[in-house]
């Protein structure tokens, strides 16, 4: 069974840093993208960053709300893909999940990347 | 950015009925469109992937359509199962992003 486990949420001040993860079975995660995206209380989905697989040199995509504050890391040999906080706002306060990048290929031999199987999330609070 | 717009932010209907969401993008993203599920307190759960493709396991009762600017996800008969929250993503550009989200309750 295809499954994504989040951990290591928890309540945090602001200004300081936390580190979740998630962690993967049931399939060949080397090969995929990964994904993080975050809930706040009460709306919608928020998209976080995603992180390519090592044929993609591992490189990542972050979106602006986080950009130079959020580290997303991957383990292979661990099944496991990792979002490290710093900085942490209030606004930051969310349940995170992780997404895998499930591939497919269009007409032209093009492959993209969507998010195919979600984990149950972890929440973070920011608070002081 | 690309924006997402979804019409309407929520809906009453019985089981049985044919529901129908929109989604408009701020600029054409081709068919780089997927939809999403979430009951609530739940994760959400992948439904429909190039707006038309449906995701493994999902109903048949589901389905996608469009192109370009302009999506519609359909149930054809709704369950009650599938009174939920849908959302549609865009994977066309980065950043990837979400519509605000469509909620579906028990008329």
């Amino acid at each position: 069974e295809v499954q994504l486990v989040e951990s290591g949420g928890g309540l945090v001040q602001p200004g300081g840093s936390l580190r979740v993860s998630c962690t993967a079975s049931g399939f060949t995660f080397s090969e995929y993208y990964m994904d993080w995206v975050r809930q706040a209380p009460g709306k919608g989905l928020e998209w976080v960053g995603r992180i390519r697989n090592k044929a993609n040199s591992y490189t990542t995509e972050y979106a602006a709300s986080v950009k130079g504050r959020f580290t997303i890391s991957r383990d292979d040999s661990k099944n496991s893909v990792h979002l490290q906080m710093n900085s942490l706002k209030i606004e930051d306060t969310a349940v995170y999940y992780c997404a895998r990048g499930g591939r497919y290929y269009d007409t032209s031999g093009y492959s993209y990347f969507y998010m195919d199987v979600w984990g149950n999330g972890t929440t973070v609070t920011v608070s002081s | 950015d690309i924006q997402m717009t979804q019409s309407p932010s929520s809906l009453s209907a019985s089981v049985g009925d044919r529901v129908t969401i929109t989604c408009r993008a701020s600029q054409g993203i081709t068919n780089y469109l997927a939809w999403i599920q979430q009951k609530p307190g739940k994760a959400p759960k992948s439904l429909i992937y190039a707006a038309s493709s449906l995701q493994s396991g999902v109903p048949s009762n589901f389905s996608g359509s469009g192109s370009g600017t302009d999506f519609t996800l359909t149930i054809s008969s709704l369950q009650p199962e599938d009174f939920a929250t849908y959302y549609c993503q865009q994977y066309s550009t980065y950043p990837l992003t979400f519509g605000g989200g469509t909620k579906v309750e028990i008329k």
